[in-house]
């Protein structure tokens, strides 16, 4: 199973927002609202922001948010603040191989 | 503290195995599936398989099928993770990761394994 399609960087400036893709098929995103979401620090183990496609776990700022429509999910943060800058990672639930990473993202705070 | 504590960083020589352990500290674990992720230098992150804490039942992907071997332990709460045919292209960051059951939600993560196959 192919990693889901995420851009490889997107960047903003404090205060703005910014959207990040992910790009799946009709086996993963398409057919599960089984979608999470990671941040990365550099040399940090990922962090669970958003599941569920939309559902944020507790302690999890609302600056993040989530969608998805047809076979592409949606991570947004709003208010982008300098503590944002990580990786990101999209991950669904699959057919076949039960779970799926996307190829993730690095957000830049200018 | 809620925390999953892994064991410490290993090198090994090709072709060898290398078990990795993962134990669960602060939170019930029964109800958990337990995957394992890895994360090779510089690049993303790649979902290798569970186990379900409870029955044992495991997953993995076509491409570790084969070569990778998960297995719980109930009275230590710990879950252990074995690769064997180790090549130069399976060095990477190791992660256990705790999912309480039908959430597909990676909640609790280990701090990671640094695996190095080098002869």
């Amino acid at each position: 199973q192919s990693a889901l399609t995420q851009p490889a960087s997107v960047s903003g400036s404090p205060g703005q927002s910014i959207t990040i893709s992910c790009t799946g098929t009709r086996s993963d995103v398409g057919s599960y609202d089984r979608v999470s979401w990671y941040q990365q620090h550099p040399g940090k183990a990922p962090k669970l922001v958003i599941y569920a496609v939309n559902r944020r776990p507790s302690g999890i700022s609302d600056h993040f948010s989530g969608s998805k429509s047809g076979n592409t999910a949606s991570l947004t943060i709003s208010g982008l603040q300098p503590e944002d800058e990580a990786d990101y990672y999209c991950c669904s639930y699959a057919d076949v191989s039960l779970y799926v990473f996307g190829s993730g993202t690095k957000v830049t705070v200018l | 503290q809620v925390q999953l504590v892994q064991s410490g960083a290993e090198v090994k020589e090709p072709g060898a195995s290398v078990k990795v352990s993962c134990e669960a500290h602060g939170y019930a674990v029964t109800g958990h599936f337990i995957h394992w992720v890895r994360q090779a230098p510089g690049q993303g992150l790649e979902w290798m398989g569970l186990v379900n804490f409870d029955n044992g039942y495991t997953k993995s992907t076509e491409t570790f099928r084969y070569r990778v071997t998960m297995t719980r332990d109930t009275s230590d709460r710990a879950a252990y993770m074995e690769l064997s045919g180790l090549r130069s292209d399976d060095t990477a960051v190791y992660y256990c990761v705790s999912e309480y059951s039908g959430t597909s939600s990676f909640t609790i993560w280990g701090q990671g394994t640094l695996v190095t196959v080098s002869s």
